[in-house]
């Protein structure tokens, strides 16, 4: 089945405790994104890769750091996460932009 | 910055009537829009695509209708259904690389 799978779909953390959220697609797409969805802001986007070794920042990338080693994986890393990045957040890839598949999301608390 | 919205937050129909989401943009020079749905629980999911250069585009009960002379984009669903109940967005392909989504409308079926 054609799927993004993000990974954790929940998780608590503690500030300044690093942790990576990862995500993986299975369709060979070349482009990826990071988006955080945050009640009335919509979703924001965070990092995008347009293929393997190839990362941009988007409109919200402070905080954040992202890697594309190979094609199918796109991790989102926070070295030492904030309460104002408690947000939930989506992967998603695409073979062109305007069609997007996303993840089921990832629900990050920082106490 | 130039920013993708919507009118109103949230819309009620009745079940088997039609529904119209609308949305403003102010990028006149984006080339793609598209809609998005969001069910509870879940991540976006593409609906349908429509090119800067059409005025309507039709899928499977869902119409888009793109206005540029006043930057407005519209979602129209035939005879809704109650699985249509969601957050709809509509987004906007900026430049080459950059996909920027609008606040959403929760779209609400009564019985």
């Amino acid at each position: 089945e054609a799927q993004v799978t993000q990974n954790p779909r929940y998780l608590i953390t503690v500030t300044g405790k690093k942790l990576t959220v990862t995500c993986s697609q299975n369709m060979n797409h070349e482009y990826m994104s990071w988006y955080r969805q945050d009640p009335g802001l919509g979703l924001r986007q965070i990092y995008y890769s347009m293929n393997v070794e190839v990362t941009d920042k988007g409109d919200v990338p402070e905080g954040y750091k992202v890697s594309r080693k190979e094609k199918r994986n796109f991790p989102l890393i926070l070295e030492s996460p904030s309460p104002n990045q408690t947000s939930l957040y989506f992967c998603a890839s695409g073979g062109e932009m305007k069609k997007l598949f996303f993840g089921s999301g990832t629900q990050l608390s920082v106490l | 910055g130039e920013n993708v919205g919507l009118h109103l937050p949230t819309l009620s129909v009745q079940e088997g009537d039609n529904s119209i989401i609308n949305c403003a943009y102010s990028n006149s020079a984006s080339d793609y829009f598209i809609w998005y749905k969001q069910e509870s629980g879940k991540g976006p999911q593409f609906i349908i695509d429509i090119r800067s250069n059409m005025d309507k585009r039709q899928g499977q009960r869902v119409t888009v209708l793109l206005n540029k002379t006043v930057k407005h984009l519209s979602l129209q669903i035939a005879a809704t259904q109650p699985g249509d109940s969601a957050v709809y967005f509509c987004a906007e392909i900026q430049g080459a690389q950059k996909l920027v989504f609008g606040q959403g409308t929760r779209l609400t079926i009564n019985p």
